[in-house]
């Protein structure tokens, strides 16, 4: 069955401290992973999925299968950087997402 | 629309009571998604439609829990007999489905803050 483990449930750094959000999962098939970030009253939204290998807001996420990850990852953190994030894996037969239960990231001044 | 509506954004209700929340979603959209977010239960799934397939209610948490989704267009939750453990925030999504290149990102409305008083 699909899982997705987010160990930290709060996670704080410094202004210009490098991040990892981390995220894991379990699946035997071929794993879409996604990262979703919200806002303070804000709506969910995508901030990348590992298919694009893009850079968003200078966040990047490298697809580990070997162990079965997909961190999320920063090199400097800014305060806008505050957020909740959800790690999200995807069925590639339904197109299903399952989310983690979320890392709250707070960046301090 | 430009987006994902959701109607109520807030609702507060009595124990016993039934509710009903909407979602309207982004046109053209063949895939709707209900999820509950809760504090320290992340983001839930509930329901899945997809087309005209029957639609995956594998998360649905009991049989009080039941959703509609009309014309393949806008979706009902409906939520029978609320008890207060159902108090959280119900988020619908949509999106285009499955593409050659894999999911299609969803695209969240702002959802409806549930209260079972």
């Amino acid at each position: 069955a699909q899982r997705v483990t987010q160990p930290e449930k709060l996670l704080s750094v410094f202004k210009g401290a490098p991040v990892e959000l981390k995220c894991n999962y379990s699946y035997s098939g071929s794993p879409e992973l996604f990262w979703y970030v919200q806002y303070s009253r804000q709506r969910l939204q995508l901030l990348l999925r590992h298919i694009s290998r893009e850079s968003i807001k200078g966040f990047t996420a490298d697809l580990n299968k070997g162990e079965t990850s997909f961190h999320l990852k920063k090199p400097f953190a800014q305060e806008e950087d505050s957020a909740m994030y959800y790690c999200a894996h995807g069925s590639s037969n339904t197109g299903k997402l399952i989310f983690g239960q979320g890392t709250t990231l707070q960046v301090k001044p | 629309g430009a987006g994902v509506s959701q109607s109520p954004s807030n609702k507060v209700t009595e124990k016993g009571k039934d509710v009903e929340l909407r979602c309207d979603p982004i046109s053209g959209h063949t895939a709707l998604y209900w999820y509950r977010q809760s504090l320290g239960q992340g983001l839930e799934f509930l329901i899945y439609f997809q087309g005209n397939s029957a639609p995956d209610k594998s998360g649905l948490p009991s049989d009080r829990f039941s959703a509609e989704r009309t014309g393949g267009s806008v979706s009902t939750l409906t939520i029978q007999r609320t008890q207060q453990e159902d108090s959280a925030v119900y988020l619908c999504a949509s999106s285009p489905g499955k593409g050659r290149r894999g999911i299609y990102g969803y695209t969240f409305g702002s959802g409806t803050r549930l209260t079972v008083v």
